[in-house]
C-alpha cells in the first residue's frame, strides 16, 4: 500500500521568501507523484506531476519539485513567494500502473505574509 | 476544453429531500471518481467509474448512490442524508495520470 506524509500542516513565509513544503511518501516501487493547490472553495488544480524521467519537474506560477529516491521525498519550492500563492498545498501518489487513483498527503496551508 | 463542471456550486437539502450532483467533462476521459472533502481535510475518495462502470465503491453509505449515463457525465443522488454528510463534493476525471478536478458542490444538510 502506498502512502504520502506531508509535514507541517502551516508554513507560513514572508512575500519574495523561499517557499518549501515538505512530501515523503510510502511505496514498495516508486509511484507516480503530484502536487495540487487549492484555493478557498474552489477544485484542486494540478501544480506539477512526477511520471517518469528527469527528477527536477517545473511546473505552473514558478513551483518546482524533485523527486528523491533515496529519500522518498517530492518537496515543493518556489524562490520567491507571491500573496497570491497562500493556499492549501496537497502531495499525492497514484500506483504505477495501476488505475491513476490520487490518494493525497493532508494538506499544508501556506500563509504568505507581506 | 480541459474542463469538468459541476452543478450546482452550492446546494442546501434537508434530511428527507432527494437531489442529485452532476458532473460533465468533454476531454473524452473514460474514467470518473467522486470525492468528498470536509474542510481543513484531504479529499476522500468515494467513487471510481471506469468505462461507464462502476469498478470502485469506497464502502460509501447507500444515501449515496453514483450513476454513470455517458462517458461525460457522472451523477450522485442524494437521499435521507445526516449533517455529517455536509462537505465538498468533487468530481475528477483522468488521463494518463492526470486528474482534473471540477469546481465542487458545496453541500450542507440541514
Amino acid at each position: 500500500a502506498q502512502s504520502v506524509t506531508q509535514l507541517g500542516s502551516h508554513v507560513s513565509v514572508s512575500e519574495g521568501a523561499l517557499v518549501l513544503l515538505r512530501c515523503n511518501y510510502s511505496s514498495s516501487v516508486p509511484p507516480y507523484l503530484f502536487w495540487y493547490v487549492q484555493y478557498p472553495n474552489q477544485g484542486l488544480q494540478l501544480l506539477l506531476k512526477y511520471t517518469t524521467g528527469a527528477t527536477l519537474v517545473k511546473g505552473i506560477n514558478g513551483f518546482e519539485a524533485e523527486f528523491k529516491k533515496s529519500e522518498t521525498s517530492f518537496h515543493l519550492t518556489k524562490p520567491s513567494a507571491h500573496m497570491s500563492d497562500a493556499a492549501e498545498y496537497f502531495c499525492a501518489v497514484s500506483e504505477r500502473g495501476g488505475s491513476y487513483i490520487p490518494t493525497f498527503g493532508r494538506g499544508t496551508s501556506l500563509i504568505v505574509h507581506p | 476544453d480541459t474542463e469538468v463542471t459541476q452543478t450546482p456550486k452550492h446546494l442546501v437539502m434537508g434530511m428527507t429531500n432527494k437531489k442529485s450532483l452532476k458532473c460533465e467533462q468533454h476531454m473524452g476521459h473514460r474514467a470518473m471518481y467522486w470525492y468528498k472533502q470536509k474542510a481543513k481535510k484531504p479529499p476522500e475518495l468515494m467513487f471510481v467509474y471506469s468505462y461507464e462502470k462502476l469498478s470502485i465503491n469506497e464502502s460509501v453509505p447507500s444515501r449515496f448512490s453514483p450513476e454513470c449515463p455517458n462517458s461525460s457525465l457522472l451523477n450522485l443522488h442524494l437521499h435521507a442524508l445526516q449533517p455529517e454528510d455536509s462537505a465538498l463534493y468533487l468530481c475528477a476525471s483522468v488521463l494518463n495520470t492526470e486528474a482534473f478536478f471540477g469546481q465542487g458542490t458545496r453541500l450542507t444538510v440541514v
